[in-house]
């Protein structure tokens, strides 16, 4: 158990509709990170919160959106949702200590969006 | 571009045959690579961290190299229960993480 939490597990829903998807990061844990993974495709960054705000950003189509909380929870919006949007999201979390310090993610179990 | 290439795509080894995983990377000032284990449907479980090139790092079964173009993921007298896909990852720094496509591995008993 990495210690980081997300719900739903899973979310069946139709085209058109819009979704939100909720992580708890770890305890201590200021950035939030947010990938996409396809059927046979690697992690895609989408994006990276820091302390509640935005720090990073990666693949994100427009129709998606997150924030970060102050109580450090993010949720990850997507909406006009399309047949190809369904993947696992995972979200990640990493302390990010200062001085330029390489931090290690851990990941979330997922969410597995299928969109029908 | 920032890239990681992971090596072969699938394995298969019997219980017991070592092997190993490779990982190439081209990426701006390499600042951390970083192994993962994913078991299918869940998220990636953390592994290692490497920051520079001779450092190694070891697990049970499993051993981490770097060197400043490649990174391997060595598995030693494999166990059916290390089947899982093997991710790789690099970071410059910048807040940015680049992941590779993974390695499928199947230990068969």
């Amino acid at each position: 158990d990495s210690g980081v939490t997300q719900t739903p597990k899973h979310l069946i829903t139709a085209t058109g509709q819009r979704v939100t998807l909720r992580c708890s990061p770890r305890s201590g844990d200021l950035s939030v990170y947010w990938y996409q993974q396809s059927l046979d495709q690697g992690l895609q960054f989408l994006i990276q919160y820091y302390n509640g705000e935005e720090r990073a950003k990666g693949n994100i189509l427009e129709r998606f959106s997150a924030q970060q909380f102050p109580d450090l929870h993010s949720e990850l919006n997507l909406s006009s949702l399309e047949l190809g949007d369904s993947a696992l999201y995972f979200c990640a979390s990493s302390v990010e200590a200062a001085g330029g310090f390489v931090d290690t993610q851990y990941f979330g179990p997922g969410t597995r969006l299928t969109v029908l | 571009e920032d890239q990681v290439t992971q090596s072969p795509e699938a394995l298969r080894l019997q219980e017991g045959e070592s092997s190993s995983l490779n990982c190439s990377y081209t990426v701006s000032g390499l600042r951390g690579l970083f192994w993962y284990r994913q078991d299918p449907g869940k998220g990636p479980e953390f592994l290692f961290t490497l920051y520079s090139a001779g450092e190694e790092k070891e697990k049970e079964r499993l051993k981490a190299t770097l060197t400043k173009k490649e990174s391997f993921l060595h598995i030693t007298a494999p166990k059916p229960e290390d089947s899982a896909t093997y991710l790789c990852a690099v970071t410059p720094g910048t807040y940015k993480y680049i992941f590779g496509t993974g390695t499928r591995l199947k230990v068969l008993a």
